[in-house]
């Protein structure tokens, strides 16, 4: 069965630091991972996605997430943080055999001014 | 270009009600999928449609039903609404069945009384 952890309910993070949210995968046969971001009151926003290809992915607003298959990780990174990516952050997968796709519980991030 | 719209914003049911959510995806994008989202968790897979027919199914109970009509709109029906259904509705659209990109819609926040 697919399932993604987030171990971390919450990160807080100094503006300007680098930042790191954690996202762990299981899935059969080749994963498909996202990261998706949301506001309060709003929809989730499309960041970025790994299919194939180069392990380290490059998203909007200047995220990256680095594909570690060995670990099973998908760990989203920005060098340096800002107030405004302050927000809940959720990981997904989705295995190569259907369309459904499966959504971590998500991590609050915390970017203190 | 309109992203994904969604009606209405805000719902209060009583149990034992039945309520039916509408979603209209981004123009010229044929597939929809329906989502719950409890609060303090991640998205939850309910539905996938494409070309007007039921593509995927999560662990949901018959009480939810949803239907795409020709134009690519969809409906997501539920019946005899519990407490438990409290949620916010998400849709989200791509251009095709397994396409990976989804864009979501702002969601309909229901609360059942």
């Amino acid at each position: 069965a697919q399932s993604v952890a987030q171990p971390e309910d919450q990160v807080n993070v100094a503006e300007g630091n680098p930042l790191t949210v954690k996202c762990t995968y299981s899935v059969s046969g080749n994963p498909y991972l996202f990261w998706y971001v949301q506001y309060p009151n709003r929809g989730l926003q499309f960041l970025l996605k790994y299919i194939t290809g180069d392990n380290l992915v490059k998203g909007s607003y200047g995220f990256e997430a680095e594909f570690n298959k060995s670990q099973t990780s998908f760990h989203l990174k920005k060098p340096s943080a800002l107030v405004s990516d302050s927000a809940l952050y959720f990981c997904a997968v989705r295995g190569n055999r259907d369309d459904k796709i499966i959504f971590g519980k998500g991590t609050r991030l915390h970017i203190l001014p | 270009d309109a992203g994904v719209t969604q009606s209405p914003t805000h719902l209060i049911k009583t149990r034992g009600q039945h309520v039916t959510l509408r979603c209209s995806p981004i123009s010229g994008h044929k597939s929809v999928s329906w989502y719950q989202q409890v609060l303090g968790q991640g998205p939850q897979f309910i539905f996938q449609y494409y070309e007007k027919e039921e593509r995927g199914r999560g662990n949901f109970p018959d009480r939810f039903s949803a239907r795409q009509f020709p134009n690519y709109s969809s409906e997501l029906n539920v019946n005899a609404l519990l407490l438990g259904d409290s949620a916010l509705y998400l849709c989200a659209s791509s251009l095709v069945r397994g396409v990976l990109e989804q864009y979501f819609g702002p969601g309909t926040r229901l609360t059942v009384t």
